[in-house]
């Protein structure tokens, strides 16, 4: 099976700009999840999704929010971008929402100047 | 409030030698232990995972062992090799609780 797929792999937008990442999960995988991942912060959690509905939601402010689509693709949209979203987003996804083994998408690099 | 404590944050270890990650947790509803490796540019892969019904999972040269008392668990890389050299992250979690991670270990083997 082919992996979980992520684009664009890098961005670089400015502050104030908004942004969308898309996520592709592994074929059959019903559950994605959105981590920020910063050198000071580490893996920090966002949202996950399942069967289109949000299930768990991070500590981050509403500028960040997602959805799934019935295809189980997910989009993560950052608004009002400020210097410190600067960071590398990553997508995993599993099987069911417990706790399946999580894969990981390479990421997208998000640059803010 | 950081829930799953890692250390050390960097390690350095000559070939062939023994290298140990420890991650300290709080919940105790935790029931899920995995640890995940990640290399630059890349997303974190999962290595190895526990539940806490056993005290060690050992898959190749890589063990856990779990002190569900102590609520502590570690990573053993055996005969460490240059290949090694990544990020380690530990993480925990419950039901449909989110993975929680540890801030990371990067480790470097050394020849």
């Amino acid at each position: 099976k082919a992996g979980v797929t992520q684009t664009p792999r890098y961005l670089i937008k400015t502050r104030g700009q908004q942004v969308t990442l898309s996520c592709s999960p592994i074929s059959g995988h019903r559950s994605v999840s959105w981590y920020q991942q910063t050198p000071g912060q580490g893996l920090q959690f966002l949202f996950e999704y399942f069967s289109e509905t949000q299930r768990n939601k991070g500590n981050f402010p509403g500028r960040f929010s997602g959805r799934q689509f019935s295809n189980s693709r997910s989009e993560m949209n950052v608004s009002t971008l400020e210097l410190g979203d600067s960071a590398l987003y990553l997508c995993a996804s599993k099987e069911t929402s417990g706790t399946d083994t999580q894969y990981f998408g390479p990421g997208t690099r998000l640059t803010v100047l | 409030q950081q829930q799953v404590k890692q250390s050390p944050q960097s390690l350095i270890v000559q070939k062939g030698g023994i290298s140990i990650i420890n991650c300290a947790y709080e919940n105790t509803a935790f029931d899920y232990f995995p640890w995940y490796q990640q290399f630059p540019g890349k997303g974190p892969a999962l290595l190895i995972a526990i539940r806490p019904d056993v005290s060690e999972k050992k898959e190749g040269r890589f063990t856990i062992s779990f002190n569900k008392s102590a609520k502590q668990f570690s990573l053993h890389i055996m005969d460490s090799q240059p290949g090694d050299s990544a990020t380690y992250f530990c993480a925990a979690s419950s039901g449909n609780t989110p993975l929680v991670f540890g801030k990371g270990t990067r480790l470097s083997v050394i020849a």
